[in-house]
């Protein structure tokens, strides 16, 4: 079974940066798509980006081009997601979610596995 | 970016009752050379994360009761639950996944009426 665990919540001040971890495991972690995922206060589901665990190609939304780095550990079978420049807007749970490089046809853009989410809050 | 758009924003139905969540998208999310709609529908519970219920449109994932079925092709779907139970109370997502970024309607809160 595929579980997905995250670090823990993070407070951060404004300007700098936080990163959040996602270790995977009950599946094979070089045959996912690893996608971050935040939910801000009003609940609306926004999509960050992806990194390929096998190869580790990244895609990033044009949202958060220049402020995210999505990065992966094969040894540790666990992604990680670096967003810089924290504006009190980043306040939200993040998520990260699997999707499943094999199937094909976009299906590593649909998502069969969810951690549990990692608050962050910026507060000055 | 494609916009997905659902309604209600929440409806409250009586247990035993069908409740119907309407999602539309900006443009078709049909690819033609498959003929498959690329939306999956997600259940949220409170603090919970989403969980898929439904890829395809209208394949239903494993371990998914069949109370719960989408529909639906183009730009215009459906997620229908036909008996409402007290387990299914959940913000409902559609999101697709034709196109990055992929994206997600605003949600649908169903409460027991």
């Amino acid at each position: 079974q595929v579980q997905l665990v995250q670090s823990g919540a993070e407070v951060k001040k404004p300007g700098a940066s936080v990163t959040v971890s996602c270790k995977a495991s009950g599946h094979t972690f070089a045959n996912s798509a690893m996608h971050w995922v935040r939910q801000g206060p009003g609940h609306r589901l926004e999509w960050m980006g992806w990194i390929n665990a096998g190869n580790g190609n990244t895609k990033y939304s044009q949202k958060f081009q220049g402020r995210v780095t999505i990065t992966r550990d094969t040894s540790a079978d666990t992604a990680y997601m670096e967003l810089s420049s924290l504006t009190s807007e980043d306040t939200a749970l993040y998520y990260c979610a699997r999707g499943d490089i094999v199937t094909g046809g976009n299906s590593f853009l649909r998502f069969d596995s969810w951690g549990q989410g990692t608050l962050v809050t910026v507060s000055s | 970016d494609i916009v997905m758009t659902q309604s209600p924003d929440s409806l409250a139905v009586s247990l035993g009752e069908r409740a119907t969540i309407n999602c539309k998208s900006s443009q078709s999310i049909l690819y033609p050379s498959n003929n498959q709609n690329y939306l999956v529908w997600y259940q949220q519970k409170p603090g919970q994360p989403p969980k898929i219920l439904i890829y395809w449109a209208s394949t239903r994932e494993s371990g998914v009761p069949d109370r719960f079925s989408g529909s639906g092709s183009g730009t215009d779907f459906t997620l229908t639950i036909s008996s409402l139970q007290a387990e299914d109370v959940a913000v409902y997502y559609c999101q697709q996944y034709y196109s990055t970024p992929v994206t997600f309607g605003q949600g649908t809160k169903v409460e027991i009426k």
